[in-house]
Order: structure tokens, then sequence, then C-alpha cells
């Protein structure tokens, strides 16, 4: 069965701090790559997705994910990170155009 | 406003005791799905439906059941709810789960607790 793989599960920065978390997934056909986050107490949301195109993507909020389709991963980068950055995030894929699957997820703290 | 909604947001109930979690989009959305959220684990799929009248199940599809008799509602049922369970739930949409650029909306989460 496909599978999406969140190597961190606790991440804990200071401000300014680059961040880089990370996400693999299993091979299943074709793909299409999410990140969405989760701040405190509220559901989750889009924070930037890959299709086709240029394999490095940019979000909203400063973020950005390279695909590397040999290494099959999607890692969410920021230059540096804000404590309002302080929230849980998610890789998910979407195999075959129907079968979304989602990481474990990765809760980040940013030490003001 | 384009949002999916659910209700309740929270809700403790006693083994056994049947319940319906309701999930409601006005984006005219084909596709529908229920995920629960449990710590280490991520968000798993539920079930999920393609269209009216059309379910399938996700990963972790026992003890549930779900009906799409219109576009708008995909309600989650739980017969004999057991403390296993015990989860937040998410209800999501998007315009159609096989065409580009569709990113899934999420409801707010219904927390479950069940005794």
């Amino acid at each position: 069965a496909q599978s999406v793989s969140q190597h961190n599960h606790h991440v804990i920065l200071s401000e300014a701090a680059s961040l880089e978390l990370g996400c693999n997934y299993s091979y299943g056909g074709t793909v299409n790559l999410f990140w969405y986050v989760q701040y405190p107490g509220q559901h989750l949301q889009l924070l930037l997705k890959y299709f086709s195109g240029d394999p490095l993507v940019k979000g909203i909020k400063g973020f950005e994910a390279e695909f590397i389709k040999s290494k099959f991963s999607f890692n969410l980068r920021k230059p540096s990170v804000q404590w309002s950055d302080t929230a849980e995030y998610f890789c998910a894929v979407l195999y075959n155009n129907n079968d979304m699957r989602f990481g474990a997820g990765t809760r980040l703290t940013v030490k003001p | 406003e384009a949002q999916v909604t659910q209700n309740p947001r929270y809700l403790i109930t006693v083994t056994g005791k049947k319940l319906t979690v309701t999930c409601s989009q006005n984006m005219n959305h084909e596709y529908m799905s229920w995920y629960r959220q449990d710590p280490g684990l991520g968000l798993r799929q539920i079930y999920y439906s393609m269209n009216v009248e059309v379910t399938d199940k996700g990963d972790v599809p026992e003890g549930y059941k779900v009906s799409r008799k219109e576009k708008r509602n995909f309600p989650l049922i739980l017969e004999s709810p057991s403390p296993n369970q015990t989860s937040l739930y998410f209800c999501a949409s998007s315009p159609i789960a096989t065409v580009d650029n569709s990113p899934l909306h999420f409801g707010n989460g219904t927390r479950l607790t069940v005794t």
C-alpha cells in the first residue's frame, strides 16, 4: 500500500532559523504532492502543492518545497521561521488522482 | 462564504450508542471524504465519495458507515461506537479528485470521545 513518511515528529527552532521538514513517499504511479498546515485548534489549510512543471514550488507565507522524483521526496523549506509558524505540518500525496495519503505530521515549535 | 461545515464540534458518548456526525459543503464539490486524526498517525482516510450515491472505503473503514444521497452532504455514522474510535474527525471536499488543481477543503473538525 502507498505510504507517506515524515521523518521529524517534533522540531523546535528559534525565530529566524531555517526550516526543512522531510517528506518521502512510496512509489505508486502518478502523484500530486501537497503540504498542509494545521494551526493550534484549527483545521488543515493548504500551504502549497505540486502537480507538474517546475519542481520547486512556492507557497504562502514564504514556504517552498522541492519535488525530487528520483528520491521520492517533497521536502518543505522556509529560510527564516517566525513564532507564528508554530503549527503541525502534514505532507500529503494524491496517488493516481483518487487515493489521498497523509503523513503522520511534524509538529513545529518556534521559540520567540 | 465557501466552506465545509461539520457538526457537532465536540461529542462525548458511551459505547454502543449510535451517532452521526454531519458534513455539508456549499461549493458544489463532487468529491468528499472523512479522515480521523490521531497523534503520531496523521490523517487516515475512513471513507470517500466521488459523487452522489458513490462511496468507497479508505484505509480505516471498520466501524463506520457513510451515505451520499445528496451532493452537499456526507454524514459519518457510527452504529456502535467503541473507545478506539475516540479521535478527531475531519470532513473534506474538493471539486473532483481526478482533476488537477483541486486541493482538499477541510471542515473544522469534530472531537469525539467514546467512554
